[in-house]
Protein backbone atom coordinates (compact mmCIF):
# COMPACT_ATOMS: atom_id res chain seq x y z
CA UNK A 1 0.00 0.00 0.00
CA UNK A 2 0.84 3.68 -0.19
CA UNK A 3 3.15 5.45 2.49
CA UNK A 4 5.10 8.26 3.42
CA UNK A 5 7.13 8.63 6.36
CA UNK A 6 9.16 11.35 8.19
CA UNK A 7 11.30 12.54 10.63
CA UNK A 8 9.44 14.21 12.74
CA UNK A 9 11.47 16.82 14.30
CA UNK A 10 14.27 19.22 13.41
CA UNK A 11 15.91 21.99 14.85
CA UNK A 12 17.89 24.75 13.07
CA UNK A 13 19.71 27.64 14.09
CA UNK A 14 18.81 30.81 12.05
CA UNK A 15 20.45 31.16 8.99
CA UNK A 16 21.64 27.52 8.48
CA UNK A 17 20.45 25.62 5.89
CA UNK A 18 17.47 23.22 6.96
CA UNK A 19 16.88 19.26 5.56
CA UNK A 20 13.78 17.75 5.86
CA UNK A 21 13.65 13.74 3.97
CA UNK A 22 10.71 11.77 2.87
CA UNK A 23 10.85 8.73 1.70
CA UNK A 24 7.62 7.30 0.13
CA UNK A 25 6.36 3.63 -1.41
CA UNK A 26 4.63 4.52 -4.47
CA UNK A 27 6.52 4.68 -7.49
CA UNK A 28 3.85 5.82 -10.04
CA UNK A 29 3.62 8.64 -8.46
CA UNK A 30 3.40 11.40 -10.70
CA UNK A 31 4.45 14.37 -8.66
CA UNK A 32 5.28 14.52 -5.61
CA UNK A 33 5.09 17.47 -3.07
CA UNK A 34 5.85 19.40 0.30
CA UNK A 35 3.22 21.72 2.07
CA UNK A 36 3.52 24.03 5.29
CA UNK A 37 0.93 24.16 7.77
CA UNK A 38 1.60 26.80 10.43
CA UNK A 39 -0.10 26.68 13.53
CA UNK A 40 -3.55 27.06 13.53
CA UNK A 41 -3.70 27.16 9.39
CA UNK A 42 -4.40 25.28 6.40
CA UNK A 43 -1.66 23.99 4.44
CA UNK A 44 0.53 25.89 2.25
CA UNK A 45 1.75 24.04 -1.10
CA UNK A 46 5.21 25.19 -0.95
CA UNK A 47 6.83 23.26 -4.12
CA UNK A 48 6.39 20.28 -6.32
CA UNK A 49 8.39 18.19 -8.64
CA UNK A 50 7.21 16.03 -11.17
CA UNK A 51 9.09 12.66 -10.95
CA UNK A 52 10.72 12.25 -13.91
CA UNK A 53 12.99 15.52 -12.38
CA UNK A 54 15.88 14.79 -10.00
CA UNK A 55 15.90 18.35 -8.52
CA UNK A 56 14.19 21.76 -8.69
CA UNK A 57 15.15 24.72 -7.45
CA UNK A 58 12.63 27.63 -6.28
CA UNK A 59 14.18 30.69 -4.98
CA UNK A 60 15.30 29.42 -0.86
CA UNK A 61 13.81 25.90 -1.87
CA UNK A 62 15.44 22.66 -3.70
CA UNK A 63 14.11 19.66 -3.99
CA UNK A 64 16.00 16.84 -4.67
CA UNK A 65 14.09 13.36 -5.26
CA UNK A 66 15.83 9.98 -5.97
CA UNK A 67 13.48 7.79 -7.44
CA UNK A 68 15.57 4.41 -7.47
CA UNK A 69 15.57 5.10 -3.33
CA UNK A 70 12.06 6.91 -3.08
CA UNK A 71 13.47 9.31 -1.40
CA UNK A 72 12.59 13.11 -1.27
CA UNK A 73 14.45 15.90 0.61
CA UNK A 74 13.35 19.39 1.03
CA UNK A 75 16.28 22.17 1.69
CA UNK A 76 15.65 25.49 2.96
CA UNK A 77 18.57 27.78 2.76
CA UNK A 78 19.06 30.65 5.06
CA UNK A 79 16.47 29.45 7.11
CA UNK A 80 14.49 31.75 9.25
CA UNK A 81 12.17 32.24 11.97
CA UNK A 82 9.50 32.57 9.77
CA UNK A 83 9.97 29.34 8.46
CA UNK A 84 8.88 27.66 11.50
CA UNK A 85 6.01 25.45 10.89
CA UNK A 86 5.49 21.85 9.98
CA UNK A 87 6.70 20.53 6.52
CA UNK A 88 4.29 17.62 5.10
CA UNK A 89 5.52 15.78 2.41
CA UNK A 90 2.88 14.11 0.00
CA UNK A 91 2.70 11.82 -2.74
CA UNK A 92 -0.04 12.12 -5.44
CA UNK A 93 -1.11 8.29 -5.40
CA UNK A 94 -1.75 7.75 -9.23
CA UNK A 95 -2.12 3.96 -8.53
CA UNK A 96 -5.40 4.24 -7.43
CA UNK A 97 -6.66 4.93 -11.06
CA UNK A 98 -4.94 8.27 -11.96
CA UNK A 99 -6.59 10.78 -9.31
CA UNK A 100 -5.79 13.36 -7.17
CA UNK A 101 -5.87 11.00 -3.71
CA UNK A 102 -2.55 12.70 -1.97
CA UNK A 103 -0.98 10.46 0.85
CA UNK A 104 0.70 12.77 3.42
CA UNK A 105 3.45 12.31 5.69
CA UNK A 106 3.15 12.53 9.75
CA UNK A 107 4.69 15.69 8.99
CA UNK A 108 8.08 17.78 10.10
CA UNK A 109 8.18 20.13 12.59
CA UNK A 110 10.79 22.93 11.66
CA UNK A 111 11.78 24.34 14.83
CA UNK A 112 14.22 28.14 14.15
CA UNK A 113 16.19 29.38 17.32
CA UNK A 114 18.54 32.08 17.37
CA UNK B 1 -8.90 34.63 -6.62
CA UNK B 2 -6.62 31.43 -5.20
CA UNK B 3 -8.51 31.04 -2.17
CA UNK B 4 -10.31 28.36 0.13
CA UNK B 5 -13.08 30.28 1.95
CA UNK B 6 -14.25 27.93 5.22
CA UNK B 7 -16.78 28.58 7.75
CA UNK B 8 -17.07 29.14 10.53
CA UNK B 9 -13.29 28.86 12.04
CA UNK B 10 -14.15 27.94 15.31
CA UNK B 11 -17.31 25.35 15.92
CA UNK B 12 -18.43 24.04 19.53
CA UNK B 13 -21.15 21.63 19.80
CA UNK B 14 -22.55 18.95 21.76
CA UNK B 15 -23.12 15.35 20.84
CA UNK B 16 -27.01 16.05 19.92
CA UNK B 17 -26.29 19.08 18.19
CA UNK B 18 -26.47 18.89 14.66
CA UNK B 19 -24.38 21.59 12.43
CA UNK B 20 -22.68 22.34 9.49
CA UNK B 21 -19.32 22.84 8.06
CA UNK B 22 -19.05 25.16 4.59
CA UNK B 23 -16.73 25.86 2.01
CA UNK B 24 -16.31 28.18 -1.04
CA UNK B 25 -13.71 28.44 -3.57
CA UNK B 26 -14.17 30.89 -7.22
CA UNK B 27 -11.61 29.23 -9.28
CA UNK B 28 -13.16 27.04 -11.43
CA UNK B 29 -11.94 23.78 -9.69
CA UNK B 30 -14.41 20.67 -10.05
CA UNK B 31 -12.58 18.52 -7.59
CA UNK B 32 -13.31 19.40 -3.74
CA UNK B 33 -12.42 17.70 -0.83
CA UNK B 34 -12.97 17.25 3.19
CA UNK B 35 -9.49 16.59 5.11
CA UNK B 36 -9.80 15.59 8.96
CA UNK B 37 -6.90 16.25 10.93
CA UNK B 38 -6.11 15.31 14.22
CA UNK B 39 -3.59 17.10 16.41
CA UNK B 40 0.04 16.34 15.58
CA UNK B 41 -1.47 14.30 12.95
CA UNK B 42 -1.17 14.11 8.99
CA UNK B 43 -4.57 15.15 7.26
CA UNK B 44 -6.43 12.43 6.28
CA UNK B 45 -8.58 12.30 3.15
CA UNK B 46 -12.58 11.88 3.96
CA UNK B 47 -14.44 12.82 1.20
CA UNK B 48 -13.90 13.69 -2.78
CA UNK B 49 -16.34 15.36 -4.67
CA UNK B 50 -15.91 15.57 -8.45
CA UNK B 51 -17.99 17.56 -10.73
CA UNK B 52 -20.19 17.80 -8.07
CA UNK B 53 -20.81 13.70 -7.49
CA UNK B 54 -19.32 11.84 -4.32
CA UNK B 55 -16.29 9.86 -6.00
CA UNK B 56 -14.45 8.54 -2.57
CA UNK B 57 -15.98 8.49 0.82
CA UNK B 58 -13.06 6.80 3.04
CA UNK B 59 -15.20 4.75 5.14
CA UNK B 60 -16.75 7.60 7.19
CA UNK B 61 -19.20 7.11 9.72
CA UNK B 62 -23.07 8.84 8.16
CA UNK B 63 -22.68 11.14 11.34
CA UNK B 64 -20.42 13.07 8.72
CA UNK B 65 -22.46 13.98 5.81
CA UNK B 66 -21.19 15.98 2.68
CA UNK B 67 -23.03 17.86 0.02
CA UNK B 68 -21.84 19.38 -3.04
CA UNK B 69 -25.04 22.35 -4.09
CA UNK B 70 -22.79 23.28 -6.79
CA UNK B 71 -19.34 23.27 -8.28
CA UNK B 72 -18.20 25.90 -5.73
CA UNK B 73 -19.68 25.23 -2.67
CA UNK B 74 -19.09 22.21 -0.25
CA UNK B 75 -20.83 21.57 2.88
CA UNK B 76 -20.08 18.79 5.60
CA UNK B 77 -23.37 18.14 7.82
CA UNK B 78 -22.64 16.98 11.54
CA UNK B 79 -24.93 15.44 13.60
CA UNK B 80 -25.12 13.41 16.41
CA UNK B 81 -21.06 13.51 16.81
CA UNK B 82 -18.62 12.17 19.23
CA UNK B 83 -15.71 14.00 21.42
CA UNK B 84 -13.09 12.16 19.61
CA UNK B 85 -14.44 13.62 16.03
CA UNK B 86 -13.10 16.86 17.42
CA UNK B 87 -10.49 18.06 15.09
CA UNK B 88 -9.53 20.32 12.33
CA UNK B 89 -11.61 19.64 9.22
CA UNK B 90 -9.72 21.28 6.23
CA UNK B 91 -11.55 21.90 2.84
CA UNK B 92 -9.49 21.71 -0.40
CA UNK B 93 -10.16 21.92 -4.23
CA UNK B 94 -8.11 21.10 -7.40
CA UNK B 95 -8.51 21.82 -10.94
CA UNK B 96 -9.58 18.18 -11.30
CA UNK B 97 -9.18 14.69 -9.50
CA UNK B 98 -8.75 12.58 -12.12
CA UNK B 99 -4.62 12.98 -13.05
CA UNK B 100 -4.26 15.26 -16.49
CA UNK B 101 -1.49 16.50 -18.88
CA UNK B 102 -0.56 19.34 -17.69
CA UNK B 103 -1.98 19.77 -14.46
CA UNK B 104 0.26 19.38 -11.07
CA UNK B 105 -2.53 18.04 -9.28
CA UNK B 106 -2.43 21.13 -6.74
CA UNK B 107 -4.76 21.36 -4.04
CA UNK B 108 -5.30 24.17 -2.69
CA UNK B 109 -6.16 24.26 1.07
CA UNK B 110 -9.10 26.53 3.34
CA UNK B 111 -7.36 27.62 7.02
CA UNK B 112 -9.75 24.89 8.25
CA UNK B 113 -12.47 24.43 10.85
CA UNK B 114 -12.04 23.60 14.45
CA UNK B 115 -14.52 21.64 15.63
CA UNK B 116 -14.86 20.69 19.48
CA UNK B 117 -17.66 17.79 20.71
CA UNK B 118 -18.37 18.55 24.04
Amino acid sequence: GEDVEQSLFLSVREGDSSVINCTYTDSSSTYLYWYKQEPGAGLQLLTYIFSNMDMKQDQRLTVLLNKKDKHLSLRIADTQTGDSAIYFCAEGASSSGGYNKLIFGAGTRLAVHP
Amino acid sequence: DTEVTQTPKHLVMGMTNKKSLKCEQHMGHRAMYWYKQKAKKPPELMFVYSYEKLSINESVPSRFSPECPNSSLLNLHLHALQPEDSALYLCASSQEFQVIIDSTGELFFGEGSRLTVL
